[in-house]
Parts: structure tokens; C-alpha cells; sequence
């Protein structure tokens, strides 16, 4: 089976970093995942990762460490917008389906 | 060019009725899923297809859970004799083969 473990909910300051970290544990891992979800609306996709290091777009990177089962995802230069649920998955050995952890709700606040 | 649509946003069903939910891919996505998500959890997967091909279905929760994709682009998720439940967002994804699944904003299921 899998399990994905993320934060429920963290809070942050408007400019500041925030990290957001998932560890996983899968029977199979074909990539990772980073969603972004806000309230009410489809899930958005931010960044993926199938070999360990750090990939970088924009304000948004995110980083995978396949031996540990651990992924991080930075956000810089936090605007309200940000203020979203954040959702960490993993793609199984098929590579068909995702696996979604609960998803960190980060509020940003001024 | 256009995203993933669903239809209807928002269902509201009485317990024991069918309801039926559209989702209208991608043009040329191969690859279809249908995910449930309850509130404050993650997406959790139902169902694969990849044209008309129905690869997966691992995820559906009961038999009276139901889905196609007749003609490898539009999909139908149906169920049947609906329960309490079943009330959940029910998110549409499709893919360029196995590259990244792209969401469309859901159903909103509500049974009473």
C-alpha cells in the first residue's frame, strides 16, 4: 500500500518562505507530485519530481529525496493568493494513478 | 485551449436516486481518471481509462458504482441508489499518456 503524511495546516507570512514537507511510503514510485487546490476548485499543478534533487520554477520549487520518502515543496515571496490547500502525490508503479495525501491548508496572512 | 469540464457543478440527490456525472477531457488526452475527494481529505482514485479502455477500476467503492467512456474522449461516472455516503466532489483528470493528470473543477455531489 501507500501512505502520504503532510502537514495539516501551517501559516505563514505575505513575503516570507514556507516549506512544506510529505514523506511517503509506497509499495511502488513512478514520480511526485505538488497540487495546489483552492477552496472549491480543481486541483492545479505545480511541479513534478522523479529523480532526487531540487527543481525550480518561479516562486515554487520543490525537492525529492527517493531514499528517505521525503519531498518538499518552497514557496518564496508569499503572496495571499498562495493561500491555498497544498496536495503531495505520488504516481504508483503503473504510472497510472495518483496517491493524494490530505492535502496543508497554508494560510498567508499580512 | 480548453481544460477539463465536468458537468453538472453541483448535484443534489435524494438517497436512492441514480445520478450520472460528465466529464469532457482534454481533446487528444488519452488517459482518463475519476478521483472522489471528501472534505479536507486528498483526492482518492476510482477509476483509469485509457481510450475506451477501462484499465482500473480498483478504486470504486461498490458495485453500484459505474463508469464508461464509450467513445475514448467523454466519460460518465453513474451511480446507482445513491447513499449518504457517496456525497463528495467527484474530480475528472486526463493525461497525455502518463504525463501529468490535469484536473477539471469537479462535481459536487450531495445526497440527502
Amino acid at each position: 500500500g501507500q501512505n502520504i503524511d503532510q502537514p495539516t495546516e501551517m501559516t505563514a507570512t505575505e513575503g516570507a518562505i514556507v516549506q512544506i514537507n510529505c514523506t511517503y511510503q509506497t509499495s511502488g514510485f513512478n514520480g511526485l507530485f505538488w497540487y495546489q487546490q483552492h477552496a472549491g476548485e480543481a486541483p492545479t499543478f505545480l511541479s513534478y519530481n522523479v529523480l532526487d534533487g531540487l527543481e525550480e520554477k518561479g516562486r515554487f520549487s520543490s525537492f525529492l529525496s527517493r531514499s528517505k520518502g521525503y519531498s518538499y515543496l518552497l514557496l518564496k515571496e508569499l503572496q495571499m493568493k498562495d493561500s491555498a490547500s497544498y496536495l503531495c502525490a505520488v504516481r504508483d508503479r503503473s504510472g497510472n494513478k495518483l496517491v493524494f495525501g490530505a492535502g496543508t491548508i497554508l494560510r498567508v496572512k499580512s | 485551449g480548453a481544460g477539463v469540464s465536468q458537468s453538472p457543478r453541483y448535484k443534489v440527490a435524494k438517497r436512492g436516486q441514480d445520478v450520472a456525472l460528465r466529464c469532457d477531457p482534454i481533446s487528444g488526452h488519452v488517459s482518463l481518471f475519476w478521483y472522489q475527494q471528501a472534505l479536507g481529505q486528498g483526492p482518492e482514485f476510482l477509476t483509469y481509462f485509457q481510450n475506451e479502455a477501462q484499465l482500473d477500476k480498483s478504486g470504486l467503492p461498490s458495485d453500484r458504482f459505474f463508469a464508461e467512456r464509450p467513445e475514448g474522449s467523454v466519460s460518465t461516472l453513474k451511480i446507482q441508489r445513491t447513499q449518504q455516503e457517496d456525497s463528495a466532489v467527484y474530480l475528472c483528470a486526463s493525461a497525455d499518456g502518463q504525463e501529468t493528470q490535469y484536473f477539471g473543477p469537479g462535481t459536487r455531489l450531495l445526497v440527502l
